[in-house]
């Protein structure tokens, strides 16, 4: 059964740091997804990583993949108050039509 | 396109009650899913169904039931509502095809008292 783990649960940063958010995964699959929820909101998709190594960019966001690892990192340059949200990685089970999604991360940006 | 859209926004039911809440999107996509988000969780998948006709079972389909006559529409009917099924219920779809990439509508909060 694939898990997805994802830490820190709950991260409260100061604008113009940076950070990363992990997301472990526990078995072997071909595609990760990383999304972002607004309170009260659907998910809006960031970025979806196919292939070992993978690193894609939009603004302050950057994400990779390393399948080895089993591992992937959603890093935040120089976070704005923008940012604040939570963010989901979702990992795609090898064979079949399902996501399994992580527990998300709460993002804060502190002024 | 409007997407995927999903009716109702909001809605509470008694214990015992049962209602369907409604999924459609007008993308042609041949996959549609419905999750469930607890407070503070990431997101459960209950049914999900690979083109008009065939449907099939998540991580948590117990208590509810869906159908998919069209491709357009995918109803989750919930029968005898239970406190445990307090969540906000989002619909996805997604097209046949690389890199199975969910789209999702924007959700529907339902309280069960």
């Amino acid at each position: 059964e694939l898990k997805v783990e994802q830490n820190p649960l709950f991260l409260s940063m100061q604008e113009g740091k940076n950070y990363t958010i992990y997301c472990n995964y526990s078995t072997t699959s071909d595609r990760l997804y990383w999304y972002r929820q607004d309170p009260g909101k659907s998910l809006e998709s960031l970025f979806v990583l196919l292939s070992n190594g993978a690193v894609k960019q939009e603004g302050r966001l950057m994400a990779s993949l390393d399948t080895k690892a089993r591992l992937s990192t959603l890093h935040i340059t120089a976070a704005v108050h923008d940012l604040s949200a939570t963010y989901f990685c979702a990992v795609g089970d090898l064979g079949n039509e399902k996501l399994t999604f992580g527990t998300g991360t709460r993002l804060t940006i502190i002024p | 396109n409007a997407g995927v859209t999903q009716t109702p926004k909001f809605r509470i039911l008694k214990i015992g009650q049962s209602m369907t809440l409604q999924c459609a999107q007008d993308m042609n996509h041949n996959y549609m899913y419905w999750y469930r988000q607890d407070p503070g969780m990431g997101l459960k998948l209950i049914y999900y169904s690979v083109g008009a006709g065939i449907t099939d079972k998540g991580e948590v389909p117990n208590g509810y039931n869906v159908s998919r006559s069209t491709t357009e529409d995918f109803p989750l009917r919930l029968e005898l509502a239970a406190p445990s099924q307090t969540s906000v219920y989002f619909c996805a779809s997604r097209p046949w095809g690389w890199p199975y990439e969910q789209y999702f509508g924007p959700g529907t909060r339902l309280t069960v008292t």
